[in-house]
């Protein structure tokens, strides 16, 4: 069945220095991707999003690579603040097929003053 | 522009009973998803509803039901409330338009079956 996992459920980073955080999908339909960050006792919050037709995207600090070859995404986030500190996401989808997200379990980021 | 609103922020409820949750989508969204988040884990698609009907649905049982109103808005209820249950309930709203495709979440219900 369709899934989404994560390499690392853990990940400290030094502030100021950069962090990466991979996943890795199953279901090669799928054509959307979508990273979100997650702080306690609230909803999702969304980052940045790749389509299929891309292998890269770049947001404020923050790059999406995808790589269809191997299944593969990853979050960049370069000079990573105190407020980085979070639960990161990704997240799979078909548009306008199958309308729904398929999470992963989640990499919980902690940046170290 | 608003964001997606929900309510209850916690509920705590009994075994058995029966919860109605509620979400008002992002102005210009038609389309609601709901998710199911335990704690430590991913978010598990429910369903979502479009046009007022029921469009996809995940591996839930008929005990969760929905609706969507002609403003949007939507409803998760949950009858016959078990210890599983317990989770943040998380309302996503959408446009599904090649130009505005995305989600946005709402903060979710916290609820609590004991």
């Amino acid at each position: 069945g369709e899934s989404v996992g994560l390499h690392l459920p853990t990940l400290s980073v030094q502030e100021g220095d950069n962090s990466i955080i991979n996943c890795a999908y199953s279901n090669s339909a799928s054509d959307y991707f979508i990273w979100y960050k997650q702080e306690s006792g609230k909803g999702p919050q969304f980052i940045i999003d790749i389509r299929s037709n891309m292998d890269k995207r770049q947001g404020q600090r923050v790059t999406v690579l995808l790589n269809k070859t191997v299944k593969h995404l990853s979050l960049q986030i370069a000079a990573t603040q105190p407020g980085d500190s979070a639960v990161y996401f990704c997240a799979e989808n078909i548009r306008f097929g199958n309308e729904k997200l398929t999470f992963g379990t989640g990499t919980r980021l902690t940046i170290i003053p | 522009e608003t964001g997606v609103t929900q309510s209850p922020t916690h509920l705590i409820k009994t075994r058995g009973q029966q919860v109605t949750l509620r979400c008002s989508s992002q102005s210009g969204h038609n389309t609601v998803s709901w998710y199911q988040q335990a704690l430590g884990q991913g978010p598990q698609f429910i369903f979502q509803y479009y046009r007022e009907e029921e469009n996809g649905r995940g591996n839930f049982p008929p005990r969760f039901s929905g609706l969507q109103f002609p403003n949007y808005s939507s409803e998760l209820n949950v009858n016959a409330l078990e210890l599983d249950d317990s989770a943040l309930y998380l309302c996503a709203s959408s446009a599904l338009e090649p130009a505005n495709y995305g989600y946005t979440f709402g903060s979710g219900t916290r609820l609590t079956v004991v």
